[in-house]
Protein backbone atom coordinates (compact mmCIF):
# COMPACT_ATOMS: atom_id res chain seq x y z
CA UNK A 1 0.00 0.00 0.00
CA UNK A 2 1.15 3.45 -0.94
CA UNK A 3 1.91 5.69 2.01
CA UNK A 4 2.14 9.22 2.02
CA UNK A 5 4.88 11.80 3.46
CA UNK A 6 4.17 15.12 4.10
CA UNK A 7 5.68 18.18 6.55
CA UNK A 8 4.01 18.23 9.62
CA UNK A 9 2.79 22.01 9.85
CA UNK A 10 3.52 25.48 7.77
CA UNK A 11 3.20 28.62 8.32
CA UNK A 12 2.67 31.67 5.74
CA UNK A 13 1.15 35.21 5.42
CA UNK A 14 -2.20 36.26 4.16
CA UNK A 15 -1.68 37.03 0.08
CA UNK A 16 1.32 34.44 -0.35
CA UNK A 17 1.10 31.53 -1.89
CA UNK A 18 1.71 28.21 0.21
CA UNK A 19 3.07 24.94 -1.75
CA UNK A 20 2.53 21.49 0.33
CA UNK A 21 4.20 18.42 -1.17
CA UNK A 22 3.58 15.26 -0.59
CA UNK A 23 6.01 11.61 -1.04
CA UNK A 24 4.38 8.99 -1.77
CA UNK A 25 7.21 6.91 -3.30
CA UNK A 26 5.43 3.44 -3.49
CA UNK A 27 2.16 4.86 -5.61
CA UNK A 28 0.62 2.29 -7.51
CA UNK A 29 0.20 2.83 -11.44
CA UNK A 30 -3.61 3.00 -11.17
CA UNK A 31 -3.53 5.04 -7.92
CA UNK A 32 -5.11 8.74 -8.37
CA UNK A 33 -3.53 11.58 -5.62
CA UNK A 34 -6.31 13.35 -3.92
CA UNK A 35 -6.04 16.49 -1.18
CA UNK A 36 -8.33 17.38 1.19
CA UNK A 37 -8.91 20.55 4.03
CA UNK A 38 -10.38 19.78 7.06
CA UNK A 39 -11.50 22.75 9.70
CA UNK A 40 -11.34 22.05 13.07
CA UNK A 41 -14.48 20.13 14.26
CA UNK A 42 -15.39 19.40 10.79
CA UNK A 43 -15.17 16.15 8.45
CA UNK A 44 -12.38 16.54 5.32
CA UNK A 45 -13.32 18.53 2.48
CA UNK A 46 -12.29 16.95 -1.16
CA UNK A 47 -9.83 19.60 -2.72
CA UNK A 48 -8.49 18.57 -5.77
CA UNK A 49 -7.00 15.32 -7.46
CA UNK A 50 -5.04 14.58 -10.16
CA UNK A 51 -3.45 11.51 -11.78
CA UNK A 52 -0.11 13.74 -13.66
CA UNK A 53 0.98 16.62 -14.21
CA UNK A 54 -1.10 19.86 -13.67
CA UNK A 55 -4.62 20.03 -12.40
CA UNK A 56 -6.05 23.53 -12.01
CA UNK A 57 -9.21 23.86 -10.24
CA UNK A 58 -11.17 27.19 -8.76
CA UNK A 59 -9.53 26.69 -4.94
CA UNK A 60 -6.02 24.74 -5.97
CA UNK A 61 -2.98 23.44 -8.50
CA UNK A 62 -1.44 20.20 -8.00
CA UNK A 63 1.47 19.30 -9.80
CA UNK A 64 3.21 15.86 -9.98
CA UNK A 65 5.86 15.11 -11.61
CA UNK A 66 6.36 12.57 -14.55
CA UNK A 67 7.70 9.81 -11.88
CA UNK A 68 4.23 10.56 -9.28
CA UNK A 69 6.63 9.87 -6.71
CA UNK A 70 5.78 13.44 -5.13
CA UNK A 71 3.02 15.89 -5.58
CA UNK A 72 2.44 19.41 -4.50
CA UNK A 73 -0.41 21.05 -3.65
CA UNK A 74 -0.08 25.33 -4.67
CA UNK A 75 -2.48 27.38 -2.71
CA UNK A 76 -2.73 30.51 -4.86
CA UNK A 77 -3.19 34.28 -1.92
CA UNK A 78 -3.89 32.08 1.03
CA UNK A 79 -6.23 34.09 3.89
CA UNK A 80 -7.25 33.70 7.27
CA UNK A 81 -9.24 31.14 6.65
CA UNK A 82 -7.47 29.10 4.73
CA UNK A 83 -5.58 28.09 8.02
CA UNK A 84 -6.24 24.03 8.23
CA UNK A 85 -5.49 20.65 8.11
CA UNK A 86 -4.27 19.57 4.64
CA UNK A 87 -4.39 16.00 3.84
CA UNK A 88 -2.72 14.08 0.86
CA UNK A 89 -4.01 10.42 -0.16
CA UNK A 90 -3.43 7.93 -2.35
CA UNK A 91 -6.24 5.12 -2.84
CA UNK A 92 -5.11 1.48 -3.25
CA UNK A 93 -6.40 0.57 -6.15
CA UNK A 94 -5.15 -3.24 -6.51
CA UNK A 95 -8.35 -4.45 -6.16
CA UNK A 96 -9.16 -3.51 -2.24
CA UNK A 97 -10.85 -0.17 -1.78
CA UNK A 98 -8.46 1.58 1.42
CA UNK A 99 -7.28 4.64 1.43
CA UNK A 100 -4.18 6.27 3.01
CA UNK A 101 -4.26 9.25 5.10
CA UNK A 102 -0.86 10.55 6.53
CA UNK A 103 -1.03 12.65 9.44
CA UNK A 104 -1.77 15.47 7.29
CA UNK A 105 0.15 19.34 7.10
CA UNK A 106 -1.19 21.77 9.28
CA UNK A 107 -1.33 25.13 7.50
CA UNK A 108 -1.36 28.48 9.51
CA UNK A 109 -2.31 31.41 7.98
CA UNK A 110 -0.76 34.93 9.71
CA UNK A 111 -2.37 38.18 9.28
CA UNK B 1 -24.08 18.18 -3.36
CA UNK B 2 -23.25 14.99 -1.55
CA UNK B 3 -25.04 14.92 2.22
CA UNK B 4 -23.00 12.41 4.58
CA UNK B 5 -25.01 13.07 8.02
CA UNK B 6 -23.63 11.38 11.27
CA UNK B 7 -26.48 10.68 13.74
CA UNK B 8 -24.99 12.88 16.96
CA UNK B 9 -22.37 15.29 16.92
CA UNK B 10 -21.47 14.64 20.94
CA UNK B 11 -21.75 11.46 22.65
CA UNK B 12 -20.59 10.09 26.30
CA UNK B 13 -20.98 6.56 26.83
CA UNK B 14 -19.36 4.10 29.91
CA UNK B 15 -17.07 1.59 29.89
CA UNK B 16 -18.75 -1.71 28.82
CA UNK B 17 -21.94 -0.37 27.23
CA UNK B 18 -22.78 -1.75 23.45
CA UNK B 19 -22.62 1.72 21.23
CA UNK B 20 -24.05 2.78 17.86
CA UNK B 21 -23.02 5.45 15.48
CA UNK B 22 -24.83 5.98 12.69
CA UNK B 23 -24.03 7.26 9.66
CA UNK B 24 -26.82 8.21 6.31
CA UNK B 25 -25.58 9.41 2.60
CA UNK B 26 -28.41 10.87 0.46
CA UNK B 27 -26.38 10.05 -3.04
CA UNK B 28 -27.02 6.46 -3.27
CA UNK B 29 -23.12 5.66 -3.05
CA UNK B 30 -21.91 2.14 -3.15
CA UNK B 31 -19.10 2.70 -0.72
CA UNK B 32 -18.92 3.83 2.74
CA UNK B 33 -16.27 4.26 5.39
CA UNK B 34 -15.67 4.78 8.97
CA UNK B 35 -12.48 6.28 10.24
CA UNK B 36 -11.54 7.69 13.42
CA UNK B 37 -9.24 10.19 13.94
CA UNK B 38 -6.79 11.16 17.51
CA UNK B 39 -4.36 13.86 17.76
CA UNK B 40 -0.91 12.98 15.82
CA UNK B 41 -2.45 9.65 14.14
CA UNK B 42 -4.79 11.27 11.35
CA UNK B 43 -7.24 9.32 9.73
CA UNK B 44 -7.14 5.49 10.15
CA UNK B 45 -9.45 3.52 8.56
CA UNK B 46 -11.78 0.93 10.50
CA UNK B 47 -14.62 -0.77 8.25
CA UNK B 48 -15.37 0.43 5.10
CA UNK B 49 -18.49 -1.57 2.73
CA UNK B 50 -19.24 -1.54 -0.62
CA UNK B 51 -22.26 -3.05 -0.83
CA UNK B 52 -25.32 -4.02 1.34
CA UNK B 53 -24.57 -6.89 3.91
CA UNK B 54 -21.02 -6.82 2.43
CA UNK B 55 -17.53 -5.51 4.42
CA UNK B 56 -14.15 -4.89 5.01
CA UNK B 57 -11.60 -4.94 7.82
CA UNK B 58 -9.58 -1.59 7.57
CA UNK B 59 -6.81 -1.12 9.63
CA UNK B 60 -7.79 -0.90 13.30
CA UNK B 61 -11.17 -3.30 13.27
CA UNK B 62 -10.43 -4.56 16.56
CA UNK B 63 -13.23 -3.69 19.52
CA UNK B 64 -15.44 -2.75 16.63
CA UNK B 65 -17.93 -4.13 14.25
CA UNK B 66 -20.22 -2.53 11.52
CA UNK B 67 -23.96 -3.52 9.99
CA UNK B 68 -25.18 -2.44 6.67
CA UNK B 69 -28.52 -3.42 5.88
CA UNK B 70 -29.34 -0.82 3.65
CA UNK B 71 -27.37 1.24 0.77
CA UNK B 72 -27.70 4.32 2.52
CA UNK B 73 -26.85 3.36 6.08
CA UNK B 74 -23.70 2.51 8.08
CA UNK B 75 -23.35 1.81 11.33
CA UNK B 76 -20.78 1.21 13.73
CA UNK B 77 -21.02 -0.92 16.84
CA UNK B 78 -18.13 -0.91 20.09
CA UNK B 79 -19.54 -4.16 21.13
CA UNK B 80 -18.20 -3.13 24.92
CA UNK B 81 -16.91 0.28 24.98
CA UNK B 82 -13.16 0.90 26.43
CA UNK B 83 -11.87 4.30 27.49
CA UNK B 84 -9.11 3.93 24.57
CA UNK B 85 -12.34 3.87 21.89
CA UNK B 86 -12.54 7.37 23.30
CA UNK B 87 -12.32 9.07 19.69
CA UNK B 88 -13.62 11.52 16.72
CA UNK B 89 -15.49 8.91 14.47
CA UNK B 90 -15.63 10.22 10.65
CA UNK B 91 -18.09 8.37 8.16
CA UNK B 92 -17.76 9.18 4.47
CA UNK B 93 -19.11 7.67 1.11
CA UNK B 94 -17.92 7.53 -2.32
CA UNK B 95 -19.39 6.10 -5.73
CA UNK B 96 -18.67 2.68 -6.62
CA UNK B 97 -15.94 1.84 -9.13
CA UNK B 98 -12.20 1.96 -8.85
CA UNK B 99 -11.71 3.34 -4.67
CA UNK B 100 -8.83 5.50 -5.42
CA UNK B 101 -10.38 7.97 -7.99
CA UNK B 102 -13.36 8.78 -6.66
CA UNK B 103 -13.49 11.46 -3.54
CA UNK B 104 -14.55 10.71 -0.74
CA UNK B 105 -17.68 12.70 0.85
CA UNK B 106 -17.36 13.03 4.65
CA UNK B 107 -20.09 13.55 7.01
CA UNK B 108 -18.84 16.30 9.95
CA UNK B 109 -18.03 13.57 12.78
CA UNK B 110 -18.69 11.96 16.30
CA UNK B 111 -17.09 13.23 19.13
CA UNK B 112 -17.42 10.47 21.21
CA UNK B 113 -15.96 9.89 25.04
CA UNK B 114 -16.09 6.91 27.13
CA UNK B 115 -15.60 7.49 30.80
Amino acid sequence: LAKTTQPISMDSYEGQEVNITCSHNNIATNDYITWYQQFPSQGPRFIIQGYKTKVTNEVASLFIPADRKSSTLSLPRVSLSDTAVYYCLVGDNSGTYKYIFGTGTRLKVLA
Amino acid sequence: DVKVTQSSRYLVKRTGEKVFLECVQDMDHENMFWYRQDPGLGLRLIYFSYDVKMKEKGDIPEGYSVSREKKERFSLILESASTNQTSMYLCASTRGGAASNQPQHFGDGTRLSIL
